[in-house]
């Protein structure tokens, strides 16, 4: 039961130029949502997240937008830096926190 | 380092076998998550434990089983094992709030052979 979605398996971005990362989700139980980021041979690890009560939040470069009526949230990085390569996986929280597949970032210098 | 600590790092073992993975959660959290990422998936939710008890399942097979000790570390049984079950199994804890971020482990590798 895929409730959280990133459909877009990879992404590749020069360095200092924006970097979009989108997720969808289905279940409208969801109030709570975080983004992790994963580097090989280590665990997730948690970046920035949002309360469904807001549209925005913005952490230094990192900025997470949610649109609930589209079920959509999206994580921006600007600027994007060589060190953020890694994999980024989107989460939604009810009862429980449930993950999407995660997207490969990579930002070429 | 997230003071989640995973044991062990890799496991190899036969079909029909069974395993039982190991998580210590970050100290003061109460709550810890047991996560599957097979290749090329995300990380599939099992099953969480809040101090002793279990809290949320998800897609957990009948051959797995887990649960949370009076010290909170918690253990991931599979048995019967199949090939299909060859993942990265992860932890992680958080201090309970169901939005609080998870701390994780860097898993432990089970490879079925």
């Amino acid at each position: 039961d895929q409730q959280v979605k990133q459909n877009s398996p990879s992404l590749s971005v020069q360095e200092g130029r924006i970097s979009i990362l989108n997720c969808d989700y289905t279940n409208s139980m969801f109030d709570y949502f975080l983004w992790y980021k994963k580097y090989p041979a280590e665990g997730p690890t948690f970046l920035i997240s949002i309360s469904s009560i807001k549209d925005k939040n913005e952490d230094g470069r990192f900025t997470v937008f949610l649109n609930k009526s589209a079920k959509h949230l999206s994580l921006h990085i600007v600027p994007s830096q060589p060190g953020d390569s890694a994999v980024y996986f989107c989460a939604a929280s009810a009862h429980d926190m449930r993950f999407g597949a995660g997207t490969r970032l990579t930002v070429k210098p | 380092d997230s003071g989640v600590t995973q044991t062990p790092k890799h496991l190899i073992t036969a079909t029909g076998q069974r395993v039982t993975l190991r998580c210590s959660p970050r100290s003061g959290d109460l709550s810890v998550y047991w996560y599957q990422q097979s290749l090329d998936q995300g990380l599939q939710f099992l099953i969480q434990y809040y101090n002793g008890e279990e809290r949320a399942k998800g897609n957990i097979l009948e051959r797995f089983s887990a649960q949370q000790f009076p010290d909170l570390h918690s253990e991931l049984n599979l048995s019967s094992l199949e090939l299909g079950d060859s993942a990265l199994y992860f932890c992680a804890s958080s201090v309970g709030d169901q939005n609080s971020p998870l701390h994780f482990g860097n898993g432990t590798r089970l490879t079925v052979t």
